[in-house]
């Protein structure tokens, strides 16, 4: 399975840009990277993925660099809504079937 | 469009009791996957279901099973309980197409305590 690496915290102020990092320097030609985020106790909420170009959604944006090893999500405006866990995973197809493998993920605390 | 729904929320057993799980997908999602999440060893997936088959399992021993209806809605069954099977149990629903990208979409999960 591609593995990803994420810094295990990070604070961020309210109102300001949150810039979550992964690397992921295994990644296949034709695996997608995806980010979901885990609210304390709730399901995982998808927010965005990509495969080479940046992406961009009313949630967040998606900045995958060129030789597609590492990207950052990129939360605009973040609110205290935000403080979750964060997780980046890339996609692994396996004879069709498809999982996510998730890693610990990037517990992200928005200060006010 | 309704989300996807787990079925109980909460569940006290005892060791040694078996226990079902219910999910119902987004409507019109053919793929449900399963997810184990402890504080140990976060989220783990267990297996997925697609139009009524089983098409990817992961690595859980074979007390931990399932099964999917034609109208798309799973169960999981966990015989034997054991108290490390104490969990929040995630299922997640996608169009399931091969190949291509699509995203799971989360239910709120089933509270497991095994006491």
């Amino acid at each position: 399975d591609a593995k990803t690496t994420q810094p295990p915290s990070m604070d961020c102020a309210e109102g300001r840009a949150a810039n979550l990092p992964c690397n992921h320097s295994t990644i296949s030609g034709n695996e997608y990277v995806y980010w979901y985020r885990q609210i304390h106790s709730q399901g995982p909420q998808y927010i965005i993925h990509g495969l080479k170009n940046n992406e961009t959604n009313e949630m967040a944006s998606l900045i995958i660099t060129e030789d597609r090893k590492s990207s950052t999500l990129i939360l605009p405006h973040a609110t205290l809504r935000d403080t979750a866990v964060y997780y980046c995973i890339v996609r692994v197809a396996v004879g069709g079937a498809q999982k996510l493998v998730f890693g610990q993920g990037t517990r992200l605390t928005i200060n006010p | 469009k309704a989300g996807v729904t787990q079925t109980p929320r909460y569940l006290i057993k005892t060791r040694g009791q078996q226990v079902t799980l219910s999910c119902s997908p987004i409507s019109g999602h053919r793929s449900v996957s399963w997810y184990q999440q402890t504080p140990g060893q976060g989220l783990q997936f267990l297996f997925e279901y697609f139009s009524e088959t089983q098409r990817n399992k992961g690595n859980f021993p074979g007390r931990f099973s399932g099964r999917q209806f034609s109208n798309s809605r799973s169960e999981m069954n966990v015989s034997t309980l054991e108290l490390g099977d104490s969990a929040l149990y995630l299922c997640a629903s996608s169009g399931g197409s091969l190949g291509g990208s699509y995203e799971q979409y989360f239910g709120p999960g089933t509270r497991l305590t095994v006491t």
